[in-house]
């Protein structure tokens, strides 16, 4: 198996800017995170999926934030419109399982640029 | 509100010795506790799970103790590498148990 795949790997953009970040999960996984983490913060949870459902989106830091997960093997999130402060590396994770004991697997992130 | 401490200074050490990092967490008692690996440019790699009732668990070089009543998890690297350099995180699960909760993390630093 390929593993989380994510895209881009690096993304710059201006301020305003619309930014969309993909990942497809490991095939057969049927929970879906995605992650921010800075030096200041580390990881923090954004938003996670389980079968396709959105089921707690309150790590979104706001409605410039958005989501979604159309089928089992892919998902986007979206940052509209972008400012500095999003600048950091994000994550996505899927997992076999519903629930924290079990364990994660991290795609090599997106490290988002906003100047 | 749930809260994860780590280290954030980082642990330095010599080849060959044991490391040890903790991760102490407050205002709530999880049932089991995940810690992963991160190197530079990577996301996290999980190692190990441990559950309230085990109090230790061992893959290969690695150990993990579990202690309750001191809300705290310790995670050892025995006979230390350069290679084992790295961050080490901590995740024990939110307290609706649907996620995980990382800490930031404690980066290890192996000499030669």
């Amino acid at each position: 198996d390929a593993g989380v795949i994510q895209s881009p790997r690096h993304e710059v953009t201006e301020m305003g800017q619309e930014v969309t970040l993909r990942c497809k999960p490991i095939s057969g996984h049927n929970s879906l995170f995605w992650y921010r983490q800075t030096m200041m913060r580390g990881l923090e949870l954004l938003i996670y999926f389980n079968n396709n459902v959105p089921i707690d989106d309150s790590g979104m830091p706001e409605d410039r934030f958005s989501a979604k997960m159309p089928n089992a093997s892919f998902s986007t999130l979206k940052i509209q419109p972008s400012e500095p402060r999003d600048s950091a590396v994000y994550f996505c994770a899927s997992s076999f399982g519903n629930g924290g004991n079990y364990e994660q697997y991290f795609g090599p992130g997106t490290r988002l640029t906003v100047t | 509100s749930q809260k994860i401490e780590q280290n954030s200074e980082a642990l330095n050490i010599q080849e060959g010795k044991t490391a040890t990092l903790t991760c102490n967490y407050t205002n709530y008692s999880p049932a089991y506790l995940q810690w992963y690996r991160q190197d530079p440019g990577r996301g996290p790699v999980f190692l190990l799970l441990i559950r309230e009732n085990e109090k230790e668990k061992r893959k290969e070089r690695l150990k993990v103790t579990f202690d309750t009543t001191l809300k705290q998890s310790l995670f050892h690297i025995t006979a230390s590498q350069p290679a084992d350099s790295a961050t080490y995180l901590c995740a024990p699960p939110n307290s609706g148990y649907s996620t995980l909760t990382f800490g930031k993390g404690t980066m290890l630093l192996v000499s030669p």
